[in-house]
């Protein structure tokens, strides 16, 4: 299994432009989320997915952030347009809809906003 | 809502000691689940051990144990003989049965002294 595979690792943009990051969960996990990780606010759950249906979005910061889940191997968090303070390390995690189990995460992507 | 509280921003230890870190969670849920994750340099989430709210049984993962006091909400994570490998931010999580999604504290940094 080659875990939760997120991409790109690392985005540099400008203010301004329009910022994809990916996921792929890991194959029969039914549960996926987007964490967004700052030094200010620590891990922040912005959205999470079951099913593919998104079931709390509460967390996402304002309307410019944006996520889909268009089939249970695929999803993706977009900023439109971007800011420096969207800045940070943005993690998915996917976990079985079971809850006695943990998530497991991706290796995050790092996103500057300059 | 759920909230979980790391009161260490950092700790250190000395190699081959014994170290705890703690947290304390705020519920009114009864059925919940918790985690303490590792996050080295790298940037990976990993799991270190997890406790479910209705087994009085403290988790035990090697070297890794918990203190979990149920009444008092407390879960602590104890590191024994303590391993330069072990230097990380260890994040405590909260998972409720019902909602499905994990709230996490503000982390601890582990430095273990050589």
């Amino acid at each position: 299994d080659a875990g939760v595979i997120q991409s790109p690792r690392h985005e540099v943009t400008e203010m301004g432009q329009e910022v994809t990051l990916r996921c792929k969960p890991i194959s029969g996990h039914n549960s996926l989320f987007w964490y967004r990780q700052t030094m200010m606010r620590g891990l922040e759950l912005l959205i999470y997915f079951n099913n593919n249906v998104p079931i709390d979005d509460s967390g996402m910061p304002e309307d410019r952030f944006s996520a889909k889940m268009p089939n249970a191997s695929f999803s993706t968090l977009k900023i439109q347009p971007s800011e420096p303070r969207d800045s940070a390390v943005y993690f998915c995690a996917s976990s079985p809809q079971r809850a006695t189990n943990g998530y497991t995460f991706g290796s995050g992507t790092r996103l500057t906003v300059v | 809502a759920q909230t979980v509280t790391q009161s260490q921003p950092e700790m250190s230890v000395q190699e081959a000691e014994t170290v705890t870190l703690s947290c304390t969670y705020d519920t009114s849920e009864s059925d919940y689940y918790l985690f303490w994750y590792k996050q080295p340099p790298s940037r990976q989430m990993i799991l270190v051990i997890r406790q479910e709210a209705y087994k009085q049984q403290n988790a035990t993962e090697n070297r890794f144990s918990v203190n979990f006091q149920k009444a008092a909400k407390s879960f602590s994570l104890k590191i024994s003989d303590s391993q330069l490998g072990d230097a990380a931010m260890y994040f405590c999580a909260y998972r409720s049965r019902r909602s499905n999604d994990m709230r996490f504290g503000a982390g601890t940094r582990l430095t273990v002294k050589p």
